[in-house]
This record gives C-alpha cells, structure tokens and sequence, in this order.
C-alpha cells in the first residue's frame, strides 16, 4: 500500500512570498489533515477535509492560509503571503476512520 | 481548551533499561490515545495506540496504559534499545469528535549503548 505522498519535500522562500504544498493521501482514505509542525513541538491541526469538504478549520489562520480539496482526493495548502513564524514542516496525514492517522513526509518551509 | 501535557521533555537510559512518557489531556470525552514516534528529519509513525474502554495494551516490549479518572495515560518502553532513540508524542481526540488529535509537546528519548 502506498503511503500518502506530500511534495515538495523543501521549500526556501522570503517573507511576504507566497508557496503552496501538495498532498495526495492513500487511496480509499476519506479523512485528510494539514498538520504544522514548529521545531520542538508537537504537530497542530490547521485543517481537516472528510471527501472535498472542510471540517474543522478553527486554527487556520484565514487571513494568509487556504486549502482546497477539490475532488475529494489530493489537497493543497497555500501560504500568501508568508511570514517568519510559518517555518515549520507541513504534514499532511490521512485516515480511514476517525482513529488512525498515516503522515506524510511533510514539506519543510523555511522562511528567510 | 483542548490541551495535552506530557512529560519528560528529555528521557535519557541505558541500553535495556526501561522507559516512561505520561502524558495528561484536559477533555473527558476524548476516546482515543494514540502514541506517535519520529525519528529526525521522518515522519511520525503510529507505535501504539488506545481505546477508552481499555486500561492497557500491549505490543512486545511497548505498553500503554489509560486512567481515564485521572485523564492521564502512559507509554511503557521495556528492555530499550538504540534504535528506540527519537522523538515520541502522545495525542488524544478533540473535543469535536471529528477525529482531529491534539499532540503532546513530544518527549526526546535517548537510549545510550
């Protein structure tokens, strides 16, 4: 079974530039997750999808994040523009049930 | 708020030595505990995890235990070994009950040889 696949794996960019992150979860999974992971901390929850749409979005910022998950499959997050606190790793996970969760690799972002 | 605290931030044992992470939530209708370990620059991998209606589990030389009176519940490391060396994190359910899991600080165990 393939695990669920982010790209790209690094992204540099500068303050106030704008990157997005692709996710594609394992097949049949209806449940996908953007985590955000800060150096030393556990990972928070920026949004939740169950098929294409959101449910639970509470700790998005909405003002520079968004993400879509348009045919209920792959997903992207998008940061416009970016800041110095987003660096961090971006981990997308998906599941079946409301239980197990599998990670992806993440997309470390560093901000400069 | 939601909330998960965990403790020790830094374990460090000998080699067959054993190991103990606890960790405490705040919300009493999470049902799910699972425990998560990331090895550097890797994603988090379930190692184990709990259901409410059970006070123990185990998987060879890892255990998990729940109180659910006391909101608190531990990882068990038996018999550690070099490889059991990473970054281990608790989560439990929101209070939501969509499934979203709010992560513990994550506890960095070190197993010397």
């Amino acid at each position: 079974e393939a695990g669920v696949a982010q790209s790209p794996r690094y992204k540099i960019i500068e303050k106030r530039q704008s990157v997005a992150f692709w996710c594609n979860p394992i097949s049949g999974h209806a449940t996908l997750y953007w985590y955000q992971q800060i150096l030393g901390q556990g990972p928070k929850l920026l949004i939740q999808f169950q098929n294409n749409g959101v449910v639970d979005d509470s700790q998005l910022p909405k003002d520079r994040f968004s993400a879509e998950r348009l045919k209920g499959v792959d997903s992207t997050l998008k940061i416009q523009p970016a800041k110095l606190e987003d660096s961090a790793v971006y981990l997308c996970a998906s599941s079946i049930t409301r239980n197990e969760q599998f990670f992806g690799p993440g997309t470390r972002l560093t901000v400069l | 708020g939601e909330n998960v605290e965990q403790h020790p931030s830094t374990l460090s044992v000998q080699e067959g030595d054993s190991a103990v992470i606890k960790c405490t939530y705040s919300d009493s209708a999470s049902n799910y505990f699972p425990w998560y370990k990331q090895e550097l620059g890797k994603r988090p991998q379930l190692i184990i995890d709990i259901r409410s209606n059970v006070g123990e589990k185990k998987d060879q030389r890892i255990a998990v235990t729940l109180n659910k009176t006391a909101k608190h519940f531990s990882l068990h490391i038996t018999e550690t070994q070099p490889e059991d060396s990473a970054v281990y994190f608790c989560a439990a359910h929101g209070s939501s009950n969509t499934g979203k899991l709010i992560f513990g600080q994550g506890t960095t165990l070190q197993v010397k040889p």
